[in-house]
């Protein structure tokens, strides 16, 4: 496509429910990121997609975090037994390929988020 | 490890005048910056990025950050605020794969 999608744009969900959130990257796009954005907190990033390499989960702040990348295009990111704390906007970002200092100043393209309220 | 510091989370303006928003880095190669802008209930948009071609780099909407090594900064300015340019932008270094970002900065335009 010709931007990142996501959706859905806004969840609310009871605490302790489970939410999944995807992302369409646009097409190409080898490199997926998740980040999330906490009101005062900036950008938290959460785990990262590179073609079939195994991906990187270092910023999952928690085993109720998950996600996948189906056939190298859509991604799924699954929180299990929601609590109030993941109240957050979650934003997907594709990239041609991996950003980074040996990998070109590769721009990454940001989705509009997913708005996710946890009550 | 690489890290930004962004100097004030509010910053206000009123139109017409300059805009200064803050950014120090920290990397242990020579880094990768970006901004970004983000209005209301929109994702993150790219503002400019310095590659090390050149110092002063200009971007969109009239922007434009000046990389200063000895520094260590990358401060973002305008020379006429306008009312659009209410948002809230980030400042970003490249890490080992990914963007790591600043907390933000949210500038308000007044008339």
């Amino acid at each position: 496509g010709a931007g990142v999608s996501q959706s859905p744009s806004n969840k609310v969900t009871e605490k302790g429910k489970d939410v999944e959130l995807r992302c369409d990257p646009i097409s190409g796009h080898t490199a997926l990121y998740w980040y999330r954005q906490s009101l005062g907190q900036g950008l938290e990033f959460l785990i990262y997609f590179q073609g079939n390499s195994a991906p990187d989960k270092s910023g999952l702040p928690s085993d109720r975090f998950s996600a996948e990348r189906t056939g190298g295009s859509v991604s799924t990111l699954t929180i299990q037994r929601t609590q109030q704390e993941d109240s957050a906007v979650y934003l997907c970002a594709s990239s041609p390929r991996r950003v980074g200092p040996n990998s070109g100043a590769n721009v990454l393209t940001f989705g509009a988020g997913s708005r996710l309220t946890v009550l | 490890a690489q890290s930004v510091t962004q100097l004030g989370s509010h910053v206000s303006v009123s139109e017409g005048a300059l805009v200064l928003l803050r950014c120090n880095y920290s990397s242990s190669v020579p880094p990768y910056l970006f901004w970004y802008v983000q209005y209301p209930n929109q994702g993150l948009q790219l503002l400019l990025k310095y590659t090390s071609a050149a110092t002063l780099v200009k971007g969109i909407n009239g922007f434009e950050a000046e990389f200063k090594k000895s520094e260590t900064s990358f401060h973002l300015t305008k020379p006429s605020a306008h009312m659009s340019d209410a948002a809230e932008y980030f400042c970003a270094v490249s890490g080992a794969d990914k963007l790591i970002f600043g907390t933000g900065t949210r500038l308000q335009v007044f008339p």
